[in-house]
């Protein structure tokens, strides 16, 4: 079992639709990752957790430390959104441990 | 700034013949990662440097072995490339801060090994 599962592993939505991806972890952590991979193979940071709440524009993540458990939302998602989003937790020093990312396709 | 970049962005090498991936950056940080992203499977650490002079070992280092030159640079070799080395490889840095270990990565290598 990795110590990172992300669900669902692809996720096709139409425009406009509010989107959910979950990520789970199985080990302590002292925060948590999540990256976004465009169609073109680049690999950018979009929010880090340790608690709480993070929002920036239309993506708000979340994590629950004792349940270890995070979600990214997308809100009024829009085809520009489709890229795989990747779920990442940092147990100690700065190494991380990625999950294998979900598959996110908007159709206009 | 270019931030992380790598070189050469497409390679294709025969079983047998060895080459060097090559990463930079410039954001003075001091940690740098090389990944391998393969169908299916997370990005793997193959091999990290926690700061210059200092190399360490990670997920999947078999078959490769690495070069910090100095703080900008940090090299990927495969000394003798197999099939199952086919994959993207993903230089990337991080520095603590206020982002803390945010982790910036470089457009990748697509590695064909035929």
């Amino acid at each position: 079992k990795n110590e990172v599962e992300q669900s669902p592993q692809n996720l096709t939505a139409q425009e406009g639709e509010f989107i959910t991806i979950n990520c789970s972890y199985s080990v302590g952590i002292s925060a948590l990752h999540w990256l976004q991979q465009h169609p073109g193979g680049g690999i950018v940071s979009l929010f880090m957790l340790s608690s709480g709440k993070k929002k920036h524009g239309r993506l708000i993540a979340t994590i629950n430390i004792q349940e270890k458990h995070s979600s990214l939302h997308i809100t009024a998602s829009h085809p520009r959104d489709s890229a795989v989003y990747i779920c990442a937790v940092r147990t100690s020093g700065s190494r991380l441990t990625f999950g294998e990312g979900t598959q996110l396709t908007v159709n206009p | 700034n270019a931030g992380v970049t790598q070189t050469p962005k497409f390679q294709v090498l025969k079983t047998g013949q060895s080459m060097t991936l090559q990463c930079a950056q410039d954001m003075n940080h001091n940690s740098m990662y090389w990944y391998r992203q393969d169908p299916g499977m997370g990005l793997r650490l193959i091999y990290y440097s926690a700061s210059e002079g200092t190399t360490d070992k990670g997920e999947v280092p078999n078959g490769y072995n690495v070069s910090r030159l100095n703080k900008r640079e940090f090299s990927l070799r495969l000394e003798s490339a197999a099939p199952s080395q086919t994959s993207v490889y993903f230089c990337a840095s991080s520095e603590r801060g206020s982002n803390s270990y945010e982790q910036y990565f470089g457009p990748g290598t697509r590695l064909t090994v035929t």
